[in-house]
């Protein structure tokens, strides 16, 4: 099975900051990523698929990168719905295995 | 628009079974797979299987094989995550998401309210 890694666990940040997540895959997933945010009680969104394409209806202020191993998704100016949990997910091959979650917060 | 309705919450005594069902629709139903998510109380996102809305044929993670039947219903739009043998550590959240393939990837892009399952004696 592909792991999946995200760093950090869990950053509070300030409405207007610049934020940047990592995920890192344990092989080559090519560009097979997705990027989800998760608001309590609520299910998952998909927010960039195939690493660097914006879902139909996201802001453009998120924004994704990488290919290979190494990924990450990039909030350009933190706005307050922002505040959530990030998930990494690939697609590259079954088992689809999701990171372990970025818990953004206020600071 | 496209819709994924699920059935709802679910409370069970350990060893037994549950059944979820998750509704499709607003679009072609045989056209997209089907993928079941588990998230556990305070815990992250766990891929479970995938069945294909038109012929039936499923895949399951390692975790999770022998103890999970994805099924379909085409006549109703409908899949089914059923598993068995419950025990504590089973309650959860469990999602139905669809696919949606895309040039250079795939990913979820609808997903179900989420169905709660308890399982305690």
């Amino acid at each position: 099975d592909i792991q999946m890694t995200q760093s950090p666990s869990s950053l509070s940040a300030s409405v207007g900051d610049r934020v940047t997540i990592t995920c890192r895959a344990s092989q080559s997933i090519s560009s097979y990523l997705n990027w989800y945010q998760e608001k309590p009680g609520k299910a998952p969104k998909l927010l960039i698929y195939a690493a660097s394409n914006l879902q139909s209806g996201v802001p453009s202020r998120f924004s994704g990168r990488g290919s290979g191993t190494d990924f990450s998704l990039t909030i350009s100016s933190l706005q307050p719905e922002d505040f959530a949990t990030y998930y990494c997910q690939q697609s590259y091959s079954s088992p689809w295995t999701f990171g372990p979650g970025t818990k953004v917060e206020i600071k | 628009q496209v819709q994924l309705v699920q059935s709802g919450a679910e409370v069970k005594k350990p060893g037994a079974s549950v059944k979820v069902s998750c509704k499709a629709s607003g679009y072609t139903f045989t056209s997209n797979y089907i993928h079941w998510v588990r998230q556990a109380p305070g815990q992250g996102l766990e891929w479970m299987g995938v069945v294909s809305p038109s012929d039936g044929s499923t895949t399951y993670a390692q975790k999770f094989q022998g103890r999970v039947t994805l099924t379909r219903d085409t006549s109703t739009s409908t899949v089914y995550m059923e598993m068995s043998s419950l025990r504590s550590e089973d309650t959860a959240v469990f999602y139905c998401a669809r696919v949606i393939i895309r040039t250079g990837g795939r990913g979820f892009d609808h997903w179900g309210q989420g169905t709660l399952v308890t399982v305690s004696s």
